[in-house]
């Protein structure tokens, strides 16, 4: 049974950078699986933020895009986000999934991150 | 690009049927698969459709998905509504890949 299990820091100030890694355990992030960045604000829909293949190929959400890197690190099965110039608008629970033929298969239970001084 | 609309919220009774629709504002909705998550009150969502009809295993049968080209839309059907069924649902599709989700429907069974 795959598990993903998201992390890194709940508070980030404005104008900072949101960093959260998950961590992929009962299975290999080396699968023929892309590996997926989704968020929720509170009270709110779900945004998919983008998405990483192993060998590095990306794609990305294209209002996110100036602001988002995601990255993968196989030694570690696991991936990483990045989302720069962050606002009060990024407050959400970050969800990070495992993704086949656009639908997610595994979800992670999902980190809240909020934006705020 | 294009945006999935769904109804805000929907209700029914316990033991009925319930459907709720998703509309493509641009493109064919034929032309890529439509996924549906439910998402129960703290909890992440899951998988209940995908590829437009096709049930996960551990999803009842209750639960069916299907689309219409002449409307555009999609649409997830459950039937026999149970109370642990009250919950919201997300459509989900993608072009030139990138993901869109429908804005969600919030499902009372009352």
């Amino acid at each position: 049974q795959v598990q993903l299990q998201e992390s890194g820091p709940g508070l980030v100030k404005p104008s900072g950078t949101l960093s959260l890694t998950c961590a992929v355990s009962g299975g290999s992030i080396s699968s023929s699986n892309w590996w997926s960045w989704i968020r929720q604000p509170p009270g709110k829909g779900l945004e998919w933020i983008g998405e990483i293949y192993h060998s590095g190929s990306t794609n990305y959400n294209p209002s996110l895009k100036s602001r988002v890197t995601i990255s993968v690190d196989k030694s570690k099965n696991q991936f990483s986000l990045k989302l720069s110039s962050v606002t009060a608008a990024d407050t959400a629970v970050y969800y990070c999934a495992r993704t086949i033929t656009a639908m997610v298969d595994y979800w992670g239970q999902g980190t809240l991150v909020t934006v705020s001084s | 690009n294009f945006m999935l609309t769904q109804p805000h919220s929907v209700s029914e009774s316990p033991g009925k049927t319930v459907t709720i629709s998703c509309t493509r504002s641009s493109g064919s909705i034929a032309s890529n698969y439509v996924q549906w998550y439910q998402q129960r009150p703290g909890s992440s969502p899951t998988t209940v459709i995908y590829e437009d009809n096709q049930r996960p295993s551990g999803v009842p049968d209750r639960f069916s998905g299907s689309i219409d080209s002449s409307s555009n839309s999609a649409s997830l059907t459950i039937s026999g509504l149970k109370t642990e069924d009250e919950a919201d649902y997300y459509c989900q599709s993608y072009d030139s890949s990138n993901w869109v989700f429908g804005g969600g429907t919030k499902l009372t069974v009352l």
